[in-house]
């Protein structure tokens, strides 16, 4: 399975844009990166995914590099309510047409106000 | 109905007792799994069921043994626990597939967990 490195943790003012880094240098050709993030005793909450095309959504950016070794999901403006840990995955597949989602330690964003 | 529902929301439970955990979906999701998150740390993969038979144990103690009884339930049944058992437990649903070829954007949703505490 590919690995994903992300830095500790970001802050953003409201109502500026956040930028989450995220490196995946060993993703195999047919590996999606996903973003999912978690709001305080919540479960993770899907956000994006992409192969290797750019992909906006009502909630995000994702910006795949040309390389696929990185990526960076952008909240546009982003709100209180984005304060989270924010998982950038990339998804491996399992036997018997099921796979696994791994999370590695996350993002914390915290955006002040 | 877009939703996976976990009950109960919280569990306190004593080292010898028998409890179970439930999990429902009506999405028609015929993959369903369990995780387990300690506090600061991401959740940790447990079970998979792949339309109803368990595909992945990530070699977890069996004093946890879960239970697909049909598509749209999933329970981890919990006895002889530890102290150190003590976190969140997340059930989460997807749509299985192979997983290469199409958009492959089979994302996962999340319920928002039991809380148990092993006394």
């Amino acid at each position: 399975d590919a690995k994903t490195t992300q830095p500790t943790s970001m802050d953003c003012a409201e109502g500026r844009a956040a930028n989450l880094p995220c490196n995946h240098s060993t993703i195999s050709g047919n590996e999606y990166v996903y973003w999912y993030r978690q709001i305080h005793s919540q479960g993770p909450q899907y956000i994006i995914h992409g192969l290797k095309n750019n992909e906006t959504n009502e909630m995000a950016s994702l910006i795949i590099t040309e390389d696929r070794k990185s990526s960076t999901l952008i909240l546009p403006h982003a709100t209180l309510r984005d304060t989270a840990v924010y998982y950038c995955i990339v998804r491996s597949h399992g036997m018997d047409s099921s796979y696994k989602l791994i999370f590695g330690s996350g993002t914390r964003l915290l955006v002040r106000p | 109905d877009t939703e996976v529902t976990q009950t109960p929301k919280h569990l306190v439970m004593g080292m010898t007792n028998k409890k179970s955990l439930k999990c429902e979906q009506h999405m028609g999701h015929r993959a369903m799994y369990w995780y387990k998150q300690k506090a600061k740390k991401p959740p940790e993969l447990m079970f998979v069921y792949s339309y109803e038979k368990l595909s992945i144990n990530e070699s977890v103690p069996s004093r946890f043994s879960p239970e697909c009884p049909n598509s749209s339930l999933l329970n981890l049944h919990l006895h002889a626990l530890q102290p150190e058992d003590s976190a969140l437990y997340l059930c989460a649903s997807s749509q299985a597939g192979s997983g290469t070829g199409g958009r492959g954007g089979y994302g996962y949703t999340f319920g928002s967990g039991t809380r148990l505490t092993v006394v």
